[in-house]
Parts: C-alpha cells; sequence; structure tokens
C-alpha cells in the first residue's frame, strides 16, 4: 500500500540553526503538500507543489519537489521557537489522501 | 474561507458507550470528508473517506461496524464510535479538499476522545 516516511522523526535544534525535513513516497504522487502541527492543534496546510522539481519559497520555508515526484523536502532557514511542531507532508492516491510520518522540531532558545 | 467546524474537541465516555462526532464545512461544500485518527506523537492515520449521498470507504483494518460514518448533506458528515472501548481512546480529526490551490486540505479542529 501507500506509505510516505519522513526522515528525521525528531529533530532539536538551537534557534538560529537551519533545519530539514525529508519527505519519501513509495510510489509517484501527482501534489505534495505540506502541514504544520502545532502541539495539542490540528495540521494546518501551507504549501502544495505539483511540478516535477517545483521549489517554492515561503519566508524562511522553502519547499523542494523532487523529478521523479516521489521525494520532497523542507527546509527552514535560521530557526525560530514559532517553528516549533510537527511537519508532515501529505500526497493524494487515488481517491485517498495521506500522510507522511511526520518530524517533529523542537527549538532550543 | 474554507472553515470545517468539528464538535464536540472533547469527550469523556463510559466503556459500552457511542459517541458521535460532527464536522460541518462552514463555507464551502465538501462531497468528500476524510476521517483521520491519531495517536500521541504518531502521523495521523486516514481511517476512511466519507462520500455526500453514498456509502463510506474504510481503510484497511478499520472495522466499518464500529466506526460508522454518514455523509448525509454537502455540508455534514458524521463519525460515531459505537460500543467504545478504552482502546478506542484517541484523537479524531477530519478533513476536507478546497478546490483551490491555496488552501489544500482544510482540517477540523479535532476531536479528543477519552474512554474510561
Amino acid at each position: 500500500g501507500q506509505q510516505v516516511m519522513q526522515i528525521p522523526q525528531y529533530q532539536h535544534v538551537q534557534e538560529g540553526e537551519d533545519f530539514t525535513t525529508y519527505c519519501n513516497s513509495s510510489t509517484t504522487l501527482s501534489n505534495i503538500q505540506w502541514y504544520k502541527q502545532r502541539p495539542g492543534g490540528h495540521p494546518v496546510f501551507l504549501i502544495q507543489l505539483v511540478k516535477s522539481g517545483e521549489v517554492k519559497k515561503q519566508k524562511r520555508l522553502t519547499f523542494q519537489f523532487g523529478e521523479a515526484k516521489k521525494n520532497s523536502s523542507l527546509h527552514i532557514t535560521a530557526t525560530q521557537t514559532t517553528d516549533v511542531g510537527t511537519y508532515f507532508c501529505a500526497g493524494p492516491a487515488g481517491n485517498q489522501f495521506y500522510f507522511g510520518t511526520g518530524t517533529s522540531l523542537t527549538v532550543i532558545p | 474561507g474554507a472553515v470545517v467546524s468539528q464538535h464536540p474537541s472533547r469527550v469523556i465516555c463510559k466503556s459500552g458507550t457511542s459517541v458521535k462526532i460532527e464536522c460541518r464545512s462552514l463555507d464551502f461544500q465538501a462531497t468528500t470528508m476524510f476521517w483521520y485518527r491519531q495517536f500521541p506523537k504518531q502521523s495521523l492515520m486516514l481511517m476512511a473517506t466519507s462520500n455526500e449521498g453514498s456509502k463510506a470507504t474504510y481503510e484497511q483494518g478499520v472495522e466499518k461496524d464500529k466506526f460508522l460514518i454518514n455523509h448525509a448533506s454537502l455540508t455534514l458528515s458524521t463519525l460515531t464510535v459505537t460500543s467504545a472501548h478504552p482502546e478506542d481512546s484517541s484523537f479524531y480529526i477530519c478533513s476536507a479538499r478546497v478546490d483551490s490551490p491555496n488552501y489544500g486540505y482544510t482540517f477540523g479542529s479535532g476531536t479528543r476522545l477519552t474512554v474510561v
């Protein structure tokens, strides 16, 4: 079945350091989406990537979709304490929508 | 725009009772809603996909007789946990796709179910 894995599972960084999470799908995805879930909260949509090799930026966040459309990455430059949370990639498979395993980010002030 | 309202946010129930969770799309029509379950520090696991006016599609391993899903209108989907047991305690969350690249899938605020 559809599997979407993310690494690392957990990441602790000092405030100001960079952070990257990697997402790998067992199948080709028509698009990939990224979500952020704060502790105790629900997932919030960040961005959608559709094209092979696409790169999008949102302020300090850079999202990339792999050429084969089976992997993606999220990079945060100069992390801040407000970046704390779990970052999920997600993608459609048929009529369903599956989430990656998530990367929990802790930012140490 | 694109808000999904989910109720209740928290519920505690006794073993053997049933609990209904509602998700409403407030400013758009959701022909499809997805129901997820999330255990602490884990990812969201898709339980089922509900389609307005038809039977829900359940993921492998999810008991359809235990987790009853009804999608009676374009703005309301419900999940009923029947004969709840402590192992059903979890965070349940619904989502719907908004037909716009700016929204992706929008989520309800989730329901924390505790079965005692």
